[in-house]
């Protein structure tokens, strides 16, 4: 079955506690990003990466880092979390047909609580 | 730079009524456009795209959006309500890149 999957679905921790969320894609996508959701905000873009090695910074990427090592797995690591990215992450990947006009197929969201 | 609009962060609709869900959007460059939708506890999954083939868009489900350049928008429609289609409605743009802007999310109520 084609998919996005994330771990942990959910996670608890405290500030400044170091952690890594991860995502896997197994379409061959070249295209992955990260998203974080907040109530009234939407979805806001923290990182993309257009293929191996190649990340880029979104609209809010402050606080997190990414890598891309593996054209499957595209982890999220937060390396001194703070309350404020208490939020729902969602892993994403797709295609990456030139124009950025590629369905992007979703994980099923992992919701982080940093105390 | 772009950014899209979603008017109403609630919706409600009777069971078998139109549903019209609003997005506008502000790009200087012809944009890709996108509707998403997130049912409770899932992930997003795309309903439809417009890439400039053609303005009236058919989605799944049922859905289908109309671009109109004159105004900058591209509603989400569906003839008539089902119970099924509650949830939360995503507008997305992308700009030549892959960057992506989502509006803020309407949740859609269908009452019986």
């Amino acid at each position: 079955e084609a998919q996005v999957t994330q771990n942990p679905r959910y996670l608890i921790t405290v500030t400044g506690k170091k952690l890594t969320v991860t995502c896997s894609q197994n379409m061959n996508h070249e295209y992955m990003s990260w998203y974080r959701q907040d109530p009234g905000l939407g979805l806001r873009q923290i990182y993309y990466s257009m293929n191996v090695e190649v990340t880029d910074k979104g609209d809010v990427p402050e606080g997190y880092k990414v890598s891309r090592k593996e054209k499957r797995n595209f982890p999220l690591i937060l390396e001194s979390p703070s309350p404020n990215q208490t939020s729902l992450y969602f892993c994403a990947s797709s295609l990456a047909t030139s124009g950025g006009y590629n369905e992007q197929f979703f994980g099923p969201g992992t919701r982080l609580t940093v105390l | 730079a772009q950014s899209v609009t979603q008017l109403g962060s609630h919706v409600s609709v009777s069971e078998g009524a139109l549903v019209l869900l609003r997005c506008n959007y502000s790009s200087s460059v012809p944009p890709y456009l996108f509707w998403y939708v997130q049912y409770p506890n899932q992930g997003l999954q795309l309903l439809l795209k417009y890439t400039s083939a053609a303005t009236l868009v058919k989605g799944i489900n049922g859905f289908e959006a109309e671009f109109k350049k004159s105004e900058t928008s591209f509603h989400l429609t569906k003839p008539s309500a089902h119970m099924s289609d509650a949830a939360e409605y995503f507008c997305a743009v992308s700009v030549l890149t892959y960057k992506y802007i989502f509006g803020t999310g309407t949740r859609l109520k269908v009452l019986a």
